[in-house]
């Protein structure tokens, strides 16, 4: 299956920028997803790049994709204090395309 | 649109107790899924559909029921709660397109006593 992997904490402060990172293990993965949750709410699909891309930038965001280290990452320029939450990185599953396999989250908090 | 909508929002359940919890979704969304969350292990699935009236196991389905009835609706039962079924549980829907880009649900807080 699809191993997803990502380090449980960040702090940054406020106006600096955030980077948050992910390894995966599955070559195969056509997309990977990035989804914010904050406190108490489900999760929400923040952006998500295609594999036969490198980069991907919507506004403050920048995802950066690296498929011969499979690693992915997210940066959030001028963090602000809403940007605090968890993030997950997120991939199809190797067992059936039908299923998205998640990281176990990163949460972000930010310094005023 | 309420999107997906997913009901209780808390329960507490004692040891052996039964309950379902249901997820509704007015997307038209052909996939279905649910999903816990625990602390430190991210979003595991639990059972999925790709269809009304189909279901399959995900990751972790020990414990677990699900049916689709009905294409808008998708439901988890836990037939005797155990503690191990501590934990927040996530419905989510998608369109059947390459993208499998989930659309959430608020979450159900369940603990089982």
């Amino acid at each position: 299956g699809e191993d997803v992997e990502q380090s449980l904490f960040l702090s940054v402060r406020e106006g600096d920028s955030s980077v948050i990172n992910c390894t995966y293990t599955d070559s195969s993965s056509t997309y990977l997803y990035w989804y914010k949750q904050e406190p108490g709410a489900g999760l929400q699909l923040l952006t998500y790049i295609f594999s036969n891309m490198d980069m991907k930038q919507d506004q403050r965001l920048t995802v950066l994709l690296n498929k011969k280290d499979k690693h992915l990452s997210l940066r959030i320029a001028d963090t602000q204090t809403g940007d605090s939450a968890i993030y997950f990185c997120a991939g199809p599953h190797s067992g059936g395309y039908q299923k998205v396999t998640f990281g176990t989250g990163t949460k972000l908090q930010v310094i005023p | 649109n309420a999107g997906v909508t997913q009901t209780p929002k808390f329960r507490v359940l004692k040891t052996g107790q039964s309950m379902t919890l249901l997820c509704a979704q007015d997307m038209n969304h052909e996939y279905m899924y649910w999903y816990r969350q625990d602390p430190g292990m991210g979003l595991r699935l639990i059972h999925y559909s790709v269809g009304e009236g189909t279901t399959a196991k995900g990751e972790v389905p020990d414990g677990y029921n699900v049916s689709r009835l009905k294409k808008q609706n998708f439901l988890l039962g836990l037939e005797s709660a155990a503690p191990s079924q501590t934990s927040v549980y996530f419905c989510a829907s998608s369109y059947l397109t390459e993208d499998r880009k989930l659309f959430f649900g608020s979450g159900t807080q369940l603990s089982v006593l």
